[in-house]
């Protein structure tokens, strides 16, 4: 079974400049979950949607970011405009939605660099 | 409040022999999953085992087991027979079902098995 696609897996881009992160969950998954790792503040998530629905965006660092899943099979997180703090891993993860704190698969994760 | 707190930034042990990794939790729900992760230094972010607030029996894996101790609120991973691709950043975390979907990673500890 194919695992969460996570797409570019490395980008470079300059300050001010848009960045769109991709994501494909596992087919069946209906949560979908964006986190950011750095050294400084470790793994921490920015939002995630539950049936395509945005449930908690709390982490999203301010406006400059965006998600959106317009379908269960693909979701987007955009940096517009981008700045070198920026420069993280940003990993997409889903987990089905039973009865029960299921685990969460994650893709290779993206990392991105603002220079 | 550090919700997942691993106190071990480093660990070393020998191949074959068995480790334990640190992780103390802090909830006050009654239902709440516990997780372990690994991230090789190729990135990518593997599930390794999880524990239910309910389970009586602790979790194994493989080589993997989870030391669950409800009482003292921690959750230790222990890596029986440590081989050589186990060298990796080992993340535990916890998922507060159902309030919420989000998982709380800790910081994390970086094992090295060396021959």
């Amino acid at each position: 079974d194919a695992g969460v696609i996570q797409s570019p897996r490395h980008e470079v881009t300059e300050m001010g400049q848009e960045v769109t992160l991709r994501c494909k969950p596992i087919s069946g998954h209906n949560s979908l979950f964006w986190y950011r790792q750095t050294m400084m503040r470790g793994l921490e998530l920015l939002i995630y949607f539950n049936n395509n629905v945005p449930i908690d965006d709390s982490g999203m660092p301010e406006d400059r970011f965006s998600a959106k899943m317009p379908n269960a099979s693909f979701s987007t997180l955009k940096i517009q405009p981008s700045e070198p703090r920026d420069s993280a891993v940003y990993f997409c993860a889903s987990s089905p939605q039973r009865e029960g704190p299921e685990t969460q698969y994650f893709g290779p994760g993206t990392r991105l660099l603002v220079l | 409040a550090q919700k997942i707190t691993q106190t071990q930034p480093g660990m070393f042990v020998q191949e074959k022999e068995a480790v334990t990794l640190d992780c103390t939790y802090d909830t006050s729900d009654q239902s709440y999953g516990l997780f372990w992760y690994k991230q090789p230094s190729s990135g990518e972010m593997i599930f390794l085992i999880y524990q239910g607030s309910y389970d009586e029996q602790n979790a194994t894996e493989g080589r993997y087991s989870l030391n669950f101790q409800k009482a003292r609120k921690s959750a230790n991973l222990v890596i029986s027979a440590s081989q050589l691709g186990d060298s990796a950043m080992y993340f535990c975390a916890m998922r507060e079902w159902p309030n919420t979907d989000k998982l709380i990673f800790g910081t994390g500890t970086r094992l090295q098995v060396f021959p």
